[in-house]
């Protein structure tokens, strides 16, 4: 079956500007989980959803980062007011259950955010 | 605040050597602890999960232990091609979904 896929898988824009990341889980997960990922580092946590709801925001690095999921599947990352240090891959992953549970996360391809 | 530390950051090994990856970790108190591969570009796919219960997990030429009383796992390949070579993720479930390491850099030479 489908995968996790995220769109678009490149972005590029300008300091200031205002971006929407999308991720579509696996068909039936309920868990949702968005993550960054920066040159040479490994991937830092930003929120997680069961469901509709925002499990655990406590990621998100300031009030300029915010995410949805209005019907508990397809979620959006949004960035408000970019920066160059916001440049990063961001990556999201699903899971049938809770972060918390023994279930393993797929990841998706990422979108690569290259703010100038 | 949980902490994962995979050594060593790059590796190089000639075709057909087994290897072994390391990952400390500083909160014992987790959920599970999974290892990941991440190809150049690419997303992560999941190799390898081991629930907080268990002691190792193996598929194929990978094997995967825990101690996680010490903060410990180990990734172990067997008999490795070239096309092991990419960069191998540890990430540990506990109050936060995963924290993850840096990564070991693994390149096979044919």
């Amino acid at each position: 079956g489908a995968g996790v896929s995220q769109t678009p898988s490149n972005k590029v824009t300008e300091k200031g500007k205002y971006v929407e990341l999308r991720c579509d889980p696996i068909s039936g997960h309920t868990a949702l989980y968005w993550y960054r990922q920066s040159l040479g580092q490994g991937p830092e946590f930003l929120i997680y959803f069961q469901g509709t709801g925002a499990a655990d925001d406590s990621g998100l690095p300031n009030d300029r980062f915010f995410a949805v999921r209005p019907e508990g599947s397809v979620s959006t990352l949004k960035i408000q007011r970019t920066e160059r240090g916001d440049s990063a891959v961001y990556l999201c992953a699903s899971s049938l259950s809770s972060g918390r549970s023994t279930d393993t996360q797929y990841f998706g391809p990422g979108t690569r955010l290259t703010v100038l | 605040k949980q902490e994962v530390t995979q050594i060593p950051a790059a590796l190089s090994v000639p075709e057909g050597e087994n290897l072994v990856l390391n990952c400390s970790f500083t909160d014992s108190a987790i959920y599970n602890l999974q290892w990941f591969r991440q190809d150049p570009g690419k997303g992560l796919t999941s190799l390898l999960l081991i629930q907080s219960s268990q002691r190792e997990q193996t598929s194929g030429r990978l094997n995967a232990s825990l101690d996680k009383s010490s903060g410990r796992s180990t990734l172990y390949i067997a008999a490795s091609q070239p096309g092991d070579s990419a960069t191998y993720l540890c990430a540990v479930a506990g109050n936060t979904p995963l924290v993850f390491g840096k990564g070991t850099r693994l390149s096979v030479i044919a």
